[in-house]
């Protein structure tokens, strides 16, 4: 089992390009989130879907939108990506209850 | 604003010896306080959980420790070893689902 897959793991965008992040888990959960790390701040939720065909927004949603494709995958799309944006993006899934499994992570930079 | 706060933000030490990791929070919902592990380019992974029905809860050589009244806890890692040098993040959340993250601490142990 892969567990939880990103694609890309690097991707360097100007300001105003748009772009998805990939994300998909071999584990049957039902529910995905979508974090970003930055230095000195920890891990904040994006939006998380609690089970196929819903989504909801977390602590900061603002500048990207999200598609639970189906069960396996969930992606993040930044439409006109701002430097603020630069950071590290990590997919997780769970089931509910239970331990949070994170994917290896996609490194943003925009320029 | 951080719903868990972290401290510190670094510490080093010999091998042998005992990290001590230690968060606060302000919401008396949150029930579940798991802490996470993260090596350089990799996503964080589940080290240890408590629920604050318990005080302690003890891992091999890793322990949470728990005080309900002082909406503190903290992770101590005994023995510290080369191999326990990452990055740890406490977090928190309500019925399991949206982790809300501490900054982290970068532990580092000298041989």
């Amino acid at each position: 089992n892969a567990g939880v897959t990103q694609t890309p793991k690097f991707q360097v965008l100007k300001t105003g390009q748009s772009m998805t992040l990939q994300c998909a888990q071999d584990m049957n959960h039902n529910s995905m989130y979508w974090y970003r790390q930055d230095p000195g701040m920890g891990l904040r939720l994006i939006y998380y879907s609690a089970s196929e065909g819903t989504t909801d927004k977390g602590e900061v949603p603002n500048g990207y939108n999200v598609s639970r494709l189906n069960k396996r995958e969930f992606s993040l799309r930044l439409e006109s990506a701002a430097p603020s944006q630069t950071s590290v993006y990590f997919c997780a899934s769970s089931e509910a209850g239970a331990e949070q499994f994170f994917g290896p992570g996609t490194r943003l930079t925009v320029l | 604003q951080q719903q868990v706060k972290q401290s510190p933000q670094s510490l080093i030490v010999q091998k042998g010896g005992i990290s001590i990791i230690n968060c606060a929070y302000e919401n008396t919902a949150f029930d579940y306080f798991p802490w996470y592990q993260q090596f350089p380019g990799k996503g964080p992974a589940l080290l240890i959980a408590i629920r604050p029905d318990v005080s302690e809860k003890k891992e091999g050589r890793f322990t949470i420790s728990f005080n309900k009244s002082a909406k503190q806890f903290s992770l101590h890692i005994m023995d510290s070893q080369p191999g326990d040098s990452a990055t740890y993040f406490c977090a928190a959340s309500i019925n399991d689902y949206k982790l809300s993250f501490g900054a982290g601490t970068t532990v580092t142990v000298r041989a």
